[in-house]
C-alpha cells in the first residue's frame, strides 16, 4: 500500500501557484520523496524527488518539512496543461524497486 | 529529451491468446519495469528486470507472464494465455539507476473480448 496520503482532488486559478500538500509520517530515512502526474491515461511523467533538501527544477519545487513527515509540490503558474492526478511517493531509491502508486490528487486548473 | 516508446498502442485480443508488448526503453538505461492500469484504478507494479533478469515481482505477475530483452533494445511482456481482467493500460518504464528517476512510456492499452 502507498506509504502517502494526499487530498482526492484541488483546483487552481490558471496563472497562479498550485500548491500540492503530501503527508508521509512513517517516512523512513533512506527514502526519497517522489512527484509523478498523470494526464488523462498516459504514462505517469516524473516531476521532481527529494531527500531532506528542498528541491527546484524547471516544472516544480519541492519542499519537505524538516521532520520529513510531510511535503508540498509547488507549481509557480499553472496552467491549463497542469490538469492532471499528481502522485506523491515515498521510495528507496535502490536501483530496482518500484514506484506504489495511491490514488494521488486531481489537480483541476480553471481558466 | 529521450522518451520511452510502446508498441502498440492499442491492442485487441481473444481471450486464451498469447500476446506480447513491446517496449523501446531509453538507450543508456539499465533498469526496466512493466505496470498496469485497470481503468479507473491505481497503477500497480508488476516486475523489475536488471542484468538480463528479474529482480521483483508483484503477486499478479504469475506464471502467465513473462518478460525478456531479446536484444540491446527491446524489452517485452507476454501474456501467455489472456483473461477477461488482463484488460489495462501497460506501462513499460526505465531508468540509470540508483537516485534515477523511472521513466515512463505511452502505455499499451490491451483489450480482450
Amino acid at each position: 500500500d502507498a506509504k502517502t496520503t494526499q487530498p482526492p482532488s484541488m483546483d487552481c486559478a490558471e496563472g497562479r501557484a498550485a500548491n500540492l500538500p503530501c503527508n508521509h509520517s512513517t517516512i523512513s530515512g533512506n527514502e526519497y520523496v517522489y512527484w509523478y502526474r498523470q494526464i488523462h491515461s498516459q504514462g505517469p511523467q516524473y516531476i521532481i524527488h527529494g531527500l531532506k533538501n528542498n528541491e527546484t527544477n524547471e516544472m516544480a519545487s519541492l519542499i519537505i518539512t524538516e521532520d520529513r513527515k510531510s511535503s508540498t509540490l509547488i507549481l509557480p503558474h499553472a496552467t491549463l496543461r497542469d490538469t492532471a492526478v499528481y502522485y506523491c511517493i515515498v521510495r528507496v531509491d535502490a536501483g530496482n524497486t518500484p514506484l506504489v502508486f495511491g490514488k494521488g490528487t486531481r489537480l483541476s486548473v480553471i481558466a | 529529451e529521450p522518451e520511452v516508446t510502446q508498441t502498440p498502442s492499442h491492442q485487441v485480443t481473444q481471450m486464451g491468446q498469447e500476446v506480447i508488448l513491446r517496449c523501446v526503453p531509453i538507450s543508456n538505461h539499465l533498469y526496466f519495469y512493466w505496470y498496469r492500469q485497470i481503468l479507473g484504478q491505481k497503477v500497480e507494479f508488476l516486475v523489475s528486470f536488471y542484468n538480463n533478469e528479474i529482480s521483483e515481482k508483484s503477486e499478479i505477475f504469475d506464471d502467465q507472464f513473462s518478460v525478456e530483452r531479446p536484444d540491446g533494445s527491446n524489452f517485452t511482456l507476454k501474456i501467455r494465455s489472456t483473461k477477461l481482467e488482463d484488460s489495462a493500460m501497460y506501462f513499460c518504464a526505465s531508468s540509470d539507476g540508483y537516485y534515477q528517476p523511472q521513466h515512463f512510456g505511452d502505455g499499451t492499452r490491451l483489450s480482450i473480448l
